[in-house]
């Protein structure tokens, strides 16, 4: 079966940093994307791993542990316009297909 | 350079009323997919098209909804006698290709509302 699961909820503080995990379970496995998701907006692509390690973009970091099933993102500095959802997503491989298997998301609420 | 576009934005229809959800790729972007989102829930893969091919349908509910990727024009999700459980967001993604380490990127999505 396919299932993803990552925290439901979260909250930190301005300035801090927070980790949100995510774990999976695929039939397949070819990447898995960290995207941000304000309310009522697009999600928008933040991060890509595909291979186990940490990948760093400014303030974003990932990590992914194949053997494990398991991928954090990493957020340093918060500020107050990184409340949001971030959606942990993993490709689905097999056939022709390119799809994304997502997890439900955690809400994130940055606090003064 | 425009990113993914989706129209309309809003659509309210009523119960047994079809519905036209229309996505535009970013340019030079030739693979489209369509995920659905229901409220409190995650994004759902419903189908990935190429340029006039459907390549994956595997999410698409066996009636009432259907898709294309014309060589002309925007790809089209195409939803027939609408009922009150096909309320949701439903976001386009493209991307350059299908393979390797492609990034799929959303459009702002369209929310239907059946009353």
């Amino acid at each position: 079966g396919q299932n993803i699961d990552q925290p439901t909820e979260m909250t930190a503080t301005e300035g801090a940093i927070v980790q949100i995990n995510c774990t999976y379970q695929t039939s397949g496995f070819n990447g898995l994307f960290w995207y941000q998701q304000h309310a009522g907006e697009a999600p928008t692509f933040l991060s890509y791993n595909v291979l186990d390690g940490l990948e760093e973009k400014g303030r974003f970091s990932s990590f992914l542990s194949r053997s494990k099933g398991y991928s954090y993102l990493l957020l340093k500095e918060l500020q107050m316009k990184d409340s949001a959802s971030y959606l942990c997503a993993v490709r689905d491989m097999g056939g022709a297909t390119n799809k994304l298997i997502f997890g439900t998301g955690t809400l994130l609420a940055v606090q003064p | 350079n425009a990113g993914v576009m989706q129209n309309p934005r809003h659509l309210v229809r009523r119960r047994g009323q079809e519905a036209r959800l229309r996505c535009s790729p970013m340019k030079g972007h030739s693979h489209v997919y369509w995920y659905r989102q229901l409220p409190e829930e995650g994004l759902k893969f419903m189908v990935y098209l190429q340029k006039e091919n459907i390549i994956d349908e595997s999410g698409m509910p066996k009636e009432r909804f259907s898709a294309e990727f014309p060589k002309e024009g925007p790809s089209i999700l195409r939803i027939q006698q609408v009922v009150r459980g096909d309320s949701a967001a439903y976001f386009c993604a493209s991307s350059p290709g299908g393979g390797g380490q492609e990034t799929q990127y959303f459009g702002p999505g369209t929310r239907l509302l059946v009353l």
